[in-house]
């Protein structure tokens, strides 16, 4: 059983502060690890992906993989309120991809 | 924007009924998903294509039926709509060349209510 899990918050930060979002998974063949952001009644949309150990930055947005632990972070900083989203960690151990329930991040203006 | 679109966007419909939804995509990718997602459950597969006419089960495929006659269109069959079926779905898409680095885009979503 390939499972991925979240804290499904809700997780609320000021404006300006730093989010951070966790994931771990239990598959430890998975390799690639995405983070998708999903506002309120629209479809999931990639915002990061990571493959190797260690930090990967884009912007304000840094994914985190540790695969010996098999945790997954993803750091939001200078967190704005268009960031209230919800935040899905997926894995790809192979063709299939496995979702996590997601966690609801609130950024308080 | 990934090219995807699905079709109808909304659709209610009565116990009983069949419904086909339709996923679209112009990116010539070769995989092709469709996932329900419900509150508390998050995104769960219920079926995927690796190519024209191949086909395989997700974990919740009970209920669904699905056929890929070209590669750019992907549709879903729910044979006789149930209550437990409302729900969002999405289809998905990811390139599908291997070596663990793909990547999957998602369409606009169908809401779907059984009534």
């Amino acid at each position: 059983q390939k499972e991925v899990e979240q804290n499904s918050g809700p997780l609320s930060v000021p404006e300006g502060a730093i989010a951070s979002l966790n994931c771990t998974y239990s598959d430890r063949v998975s390799q690639s690890f995405f983070w998708y952001r999903q506002y309120s009644g629209k479809s999931p949309e990639l915002i990061m992906s990571i493959y190797s150990n260690g930090d990967k930055e884009d912007g304000r947005f840094t994914a985190q993989l540790n695969k010996a632990s098999q945790y997954v972070s993803l750091l939001i900083r200078d967190s704005q309120p268009s960031d209230s989203a919800t935040y899905l960690c997926a894995v790809n151990p192979s063709n299939q991809f496995y979702f996590g329930t997601g966690t609801s991040l609130t950024v308080i203006p | 924007d990934a090219g995807i679109t699905q079709s109808p966007r909304h659709k209610v419909t009565e116990t009983g009924t069949p419904v086909t939804l339709r996923c679209h995509q112009t990116e010539n990718h070769r995989y092709m998903y469709w996932y329900r997602q419900d509150p508390g459950h998050g995104l769960r597969l219920i079926h995927y294509s690796y190519g024209v006419k191949d086909t395989d089960k997700g974990e919740v495929s009970d209920g669904y039926s699905v056929s890929r006659s070209k590669t750019e269109d992907f549709l879903l069959t729910l044979e006789s709509a149930t209550s437990s079926q409302t729900s969002v779905y999405f289809c998905a898409i990811s390139e599908g060349k291997g070596g663990g680095t793909d990547t999957q885009y998602f369409g606009p979503g169908t809401r779907l209510t059984v009534l």
